[in-house]
């Protein structure tokens, strides 16, 4: 299987800052990686597929970049409603991984 | 628009069996994968279980192979999932997820997702 490891577990930050979050996998999974926004108590939601490219209705300061088993999650100019939990998500074969998450707080 | 609504969780005893449903509307049920998901309470998200848009194909995770059984009525435009022998570490929401792409066979990025419906295994 491969494991998505996800860092940091936790990241405080304030309204406007930029912040990364990093996703690697335990073998190249070329492009093969989302990220998922999810909120206490609701299912996730899709944020960014195929590493790179940002889903319909994703506001665009979240980016995804890397490829083969480094990626980075971007979110510029933090607004109230980013604080969250972050999950990347292999599909490169099966079975499907995910990685531990990320919890990004209110500094 | 796409909708995906879960039912059939609630309270079981470990051995016990529970049936979960998932109703879908808003796009061709028989072209996409669909997909379980589940999350543990305070945990992260774990694969489950994926069945192909045509029903033929089925894959599942080690933790439940054996016991969950996944399929899909295309004429109800819904989902199941026939969880066997539960065991406490089966506890979690469910989560019915959609494949973003058509026509695939196994599953690859999930775009729209049910609310959940939450499975207890305990005696």
């Amino acid at each position: 299987d491969i494991q998505m490891t996800q860092s940091p577990s936790s990241l405080s930050a304030s309204v406007g800052d930029r912040v990364s979050i990093t996703c690697r996998a335990s073998q190249s999974i070329s492009s093969y990686l989302n990220w998922y926004q999810q909120k206490p108590g609701k299912a996730p939601k899709l944020l960014i597929y195929g590493a790179s490219s940002l889903q319909s209705g994703v506001p665009s300061r979240f980016s995804g970049s890397g490829s083969e088993t480094h990626f980075t999650l971007t979110i510029s100019n933090l607004q109230p409603e980013d604080f969250a939990n972050y999950y990347c998500q292999q599909s490169y074969n099966t079975p499907i991984t995910f990685g531990q998450g990320t919890r990004l707080e209110i500094k | 628009e796409v909708q995906l609504l879960e039912s059939g969780g609630g309270l079981v005893q470990p051995g016990g069996s529970l049936r979960l449903s998932c109703a879908a509307s808003g796009f061709i049920f028989s072209t996409y994968v669909i997909t379980w998901v589940r999350q543990a309470p305070g945990k992260g998200l774990e694969w489950v279980s994926s069945i192909s848009g045509s029903g033929t194909s089925t894959l599942y995770a080690d933790s439940v192979k054996g016991r969950f059984t996944i399929s899909r009525d295309i004429s109800k435009n819904t989902l199941y999932l026939q969880m066997n022998s539960l065991r406490a570490e089966d506890t979690a929401v469910y989560y019915c997820v959609k494949d973003r792409r058509l026509s695939l066979s196994s599953p690859d990025t999930f775009d729209y997702w049910g609310q959940g419906t939450l499975v207890t295994v305990s005696s």
